[in-house]
């Protein structure tokens, strides 16, 4: 089975523009959740979704968003870059959404605003 | 409020010797707790979690974790470490203020075995 699958691995954006990551889970699984990681802060949760439905969203302002499609397939969307944007973004997808599910991760999308 | 600690930024090791890479966790109920392993330009991988039942949680690659309720404590602990154990170790626990798979990571500690 081929891994969670995350596009693109590197980008580079000036402040005030825009970025859509994307995100291709495990095939089955059905939710995708999005991680920010950096040196300051670690790893934090932005959102989960499942089924298309937003489940959960972390503590991050609202020019953070996300969707899902319905072949599970996530694109996380980052708008009016700030240079704090700067950061590994990561995806993890998992079959169901229990509690004591393990994630699968993606290797990340390096996001860089200049 | 829940969190995750772990103490040491950095671990450092000689092959062939035992490893413990700490983390104590503040939770209210009953915790999951997990590991977690990044290898450098990589995703995270998987270790182990504990759910509930033996408080020692043997994993992927070697690895265990004692799970110490009165101490709050999940370290990992592997008897023999291999130069290719070098990476940045996670613990985390699922945060029950939200449905679904979200986890709170501890800030990570980097694992250095030497040969």
């Amino acid at each position: 089975k081929a891994g969670v699958t995350q596009t693109p691995r590197y980008l580079i954006k000036t402040r005030g523009q825009q970025v859509t990551l994307s995100c291709s889970p495990i095939s089955g699984h059905r939710s995708v959740s999005w991680y920010q990681q950096t040196p300051g802060q670690g790893l934090q949760f932005l959102f989960e979704y499942f089924s298309e439905t937003q489940r959960n969203k972390g503590n991050f302002p609202g020019r953070f968003s996300g969707r899902q499609f319905s072949n599970s397939r996530s694109e996380m969307n980052v708008s009016t870059l700030e240079l704090g944007d700067s950061a590994l973004y990561l995806c993890a997808s998992s079959f169901e959404q229990g509690e004591n599910e393990k994630l699968f991760f993606g290797s990340g999308t390096q996001l860089s605003v200049l | 409020a829940q969190s995750v600690a772990q103490p040491e930024d950095q671990v450092n090791v000689a092959e062939g010797n035992p490893l413990t890479v700490k983390c104590t966790y503040s939770v209210s109920g009953n915790p999951y707790l997990f590991w977690y392993v990044q290898y450098p330009n990589r995703g995270l991988q998987f270790l182990l979690k504990y759910i509930t039942g033996d408080n020692l949680v043997k994993g992927s690659y070697g690895f265990e974790a004692e799970f110490n309720k009165s101490q709050t404590s999940f370290h990992l602990k592997k008897p023999s470490a291999l130069v290719s154990d070098s990476a940045l170790y996670f613990c985390a626990v699922r945060d029950i203020a939200q449905a679904g798979t979200a986890l709170i990571f501890g800030k990570g500690t980097t694992l250095s075995v030497s040969s």
